[in-house]
């Protein structure tokens, strides 16, 4: 099993409407979980940090649930300019060690 | 006033040469990384520095040297090249080493090309 996975997509999203995917991690000592988003041919930017309980930033919730060992990004009333590549970042040492998934790309329709 | 930057930002060159990746950041973190993300996307680390000092070095051939002259550089040299080589590098930074809480800032990438 891959230390994290990503379902790779894409995601076809009519505009405005809701998508929630997930990523799977298999170090349960993992502290630290992130989403980046990555534009075609750019770099990978911080979306949000992901807090045990859950956490909010405008149209995007991320939780997080250890028991599974997963955490999840929801992108509430989708725009065009949210098709991108989300990457789940994990970290899997005590030494700022992060493996990232290979990304679900989400492609926002009109 | 680019927070992470790196350069060349192309890189298209044969196999069996030398070549090198700058990285420098104004942001005043401590550490400093790169990253290498295949064709499949797979984003993977390959160093990272603290303060000048080698922290992470995962496994990757000894052709690929990190050299940090100051904790706002880190530079890649790679010898003698390979196809497999041909990726995109990221550099990156963070506030503090060991911190797992710290995120990320990377830097526009390096596409390398070898033929």
């Amino acid at each position: 099993r891959k230390e994290v996975e990503q379902d790779p997509g894409p995601f076809n999203v009519p505009e405005g409407a809701t998508v929630a995917f997930n990523c799977t991690y298999s170090n349960s000592a993992s502290q630290s979980f992130f989403w980046y988003r990555q534009d075609c041919r750019k770099e990978p930017k911080l979306l949000m940090s992901v807090y045990s309980s859950g956490n909010e930033d405008g149209r995007f919730t991320a939780q997080l649930n250890r028991a599974s060992q997963y955490i999840s990004l929801l992108i509430r009333d989708s725009k065009l300019s949210d098709s991108a590549t989300y990457l789940c970042a994990v970290n899997i040492d005590s030494w700022g060690k992060f493996q990232f998934g290979a990304g679900t790309q989400v492609v926002v329709t009109p | 006033d680019t927070a992470v930057s790196q350069t060349p930002k192309y890189l298209v060159t044969q196999m069996g040469n030398d070549k090198s990746i700058k990285c420098e950041q104004n942001l005043g973190h401590d550490t400093m990384y790169w990253y290498k993300q295949d064709s499949k996307k797979f984003l993977k680390i390959m160093f990272s520095y603290n303060n000048k000092e080698l922290i992470i070095n995962e496994t990757v051939p000894n052709r690929f040297s990190p050299k940090s002259p100051d904790k706002a550089h880190l530079n890649l040299h790679i010898n003698s090249l390979e196809l497999g080589d041909s990726a995109v590098y990221f550099c990156a930074s963070s506030q503090e080493e060991a911190a797992t809480t710290e995120k990320l800032f990377f830097g526009s990438g390096t596409q390398l090309s070898v033929l």
